[in-house]
């Protein structure tokens, strides 16, 4: 079946270092990719995603390409803020109603 | 505005006592499903359901129950709720295959 793995948190970082997240993944057709981000007491929210291979999404300063060779998704920021504090979640979806299958989520603390 | 809403927001209740979350979403969306989310596991599909009295069990469905009979609305019941159903619960919909998932701000649930 289909799953993602992305890497295991917390991850600490002083504001304005530069962030990788990774995100690698496993499905039987061609799926859609997603990186959603969840703020403290909030619910998820989606912050971009990519439809096809060698799609880039980006949104607020996060980038993220859809690399098919290497199965990947890697969230990247280049100077990241307090703000960006929360949990990002990759996720993948196929065509025909299939559910939305979630990573595990890595938790980013960015501190002043 | 648009949104999915939750209710209640927290819930303390006490094993075996049957509770109702409600959700709710104003955006006319076809597909709405039920997640919670535990420390390490990630997020976890309960059910999901493509339309109007259409329901499917996720991962984890045992013990809970939903149901669709309207377009708006997705309760998740627990008839007879457990220690291991403490969790933070998220109703999440959408509308066309594919399109991002809106979720809703999240009931944290504790049993006793």
């Amino acid at each position: 079946g289909n799953s993602v793995t992305q890497m295991e948190g917390p991850v600490t970082l002083s504001e304005e270092a530069f962030l990788t997240i990774n995100c690698t993944y496993t499905a039987t057709g061609y799926p859609s990719l997603f990186w959603y981000v969840q703020y403290p007491g909030e619910g998820l929210q989606l912050l971009l995603k990519a439809t096809k291979a060698d799609d880039k999404g980006s949104n607020k300063g996060f980038e993220a390409t859809y690399r098919k060779e290497t199965t990947s998704f890697h969230l990247e920021k280049g100077s990241v803020q307090v703000s960006d504090s929360a949990v990002y979640f990759c996720a993948l979806s196929e065509a025909g109603n299939t559910p939305l299958v979630f990573g595990k989520g890595t938790r980013l603390s960015v501190i002043a | 505005e648009a949104q999915v809403t939750q209710n209640p927001r927290y819930l303390i209740t006490v094993t075996g006592k049957k509770l109702t979350v409600t959700c709710s979403q104003n955006m006319n969306h076809e597909y709405m499903s039920w997640y919670r989310q535990d420390p390490g596991l990630g997020l976890r599909q309960i059910y999901y359901s493509m339309n109007v009295e259409v329901t499917d069990k996720g991962d984890v469905p045992e013990g809970y129950k939903v149901s669709r009979k309207e377009k708006r609305n997705f309760p998740l019941i627990l008839e007879s709720p457990s220690p291991n159903q403490t969790s933070l619960y998220f109703c999440a919909s959408r509308g066309q295959d594919l399109s991002p998932l809106h979720f809703g701000n999240g009931t944290r649930l504790t049993v006793t």
